[in-house]
């Protein structure tokens, strides 16, 4: 079965960086892109980004373009986002999630399988 | 503000048809699909309609999607009480170059 597994709670001071995992099995890793969610405390969804594991291409909401990276790992079918510069508003419920469909591409992308969610805490 | 507007609330009975709107522009909603995503707060969010007004494997048919213009609307038929929950409406914006969330409607069974 499709599982996506994420790493676990991190807390960090203004200024740094976070690096959130997301470990996925149960599926042909290069065949569907994944996009990363956010969610402030008791606020909606935000999109962060796209990443197409078979292209090695991503897509970053233009907020965060000069602050995020994401990478996949195709020997270990995991993916990976960066978030550098850290400041309080960072503070949220960062979610990967497996698109619905083989090949969509980032106009087309939707969440069908979601990771659990890793809370980021920025605090000084 | 978000650039999909969403109406704060909504609710409806046990059995109830409830519509839910999501209103946007011709440069993401009026050129792009819209997808809408059920969420229990505390939970990872769930797709319930993909492509505008298709239903994904495992979503009922009580769910359904539609989207006409620069708006789009998901309802759902025969209300249940696990129905109770946020509901967020995402588009792709052609503006933005990515992905813009509607503020979300929470949903209350009464």
């Amino acid at each position: 079965q499709v599982q996506l597994v994420q790493s676990g709670p991190e807390v960090k001071k203004p200024g740094a960086s976070v690096k959130v995992s997301c470990k996925t099995s149960g599926y042909t890793f290069t065949s569907f892109p994944i996009i990363w969610v956010r969610q402030a405390p008791g606020q909606g969804l935000e999109w962060l980004g796209w990443i197409s594991p078979f292209h090695n291409k991503t897509v970053y909401a233009h907020i965060l373009q000069d602050r995020v990276t994401m990478t996949a790992d195709t020997s270990t079918t995991t993916v990976y986002m960066e978030l550098r510069s850290l400041t309080l508003d960072d503070t949220a419920l960062y979610f990967c999630a497996r698109d619905y469909r083989v090949g969509s591409t980032v106009t087309a992308a939707e969440g069908y399988y979601w990771g659990q969610g890793t809370l980021v805490t920025v605090s000084s | 503000q978000s650039v999909l507007t969403q109406p704060p609330s909504a609710s409806g009975t046990p059995g109830q048809r409830v519509t839910i709107s999501c209103s946007g522009s011709t440069s993401n909603i009026g050129s792009n699909f819209v997808f809408w995503y059920q969420q229990v707060p505390g939970a990872a969010p769930k797709l319930v309609i993909s492509r505008s007004n298709q239903r994904p494997s495992g979503v009922p048919d009580r769910f359904s999607g539609s989207k006409s213009g620069t708006s789009a609307s998901l309802a759902i038929s025969g209300l249940r009480s696990e129905d109770e929950a946020d509901y967020y409406c995402v588009a792709w914006d052609d503006s933005l170059s990515g992905q813009v969330f509607g503020g979300g409607t929470r949903l209350t069974v009464l």
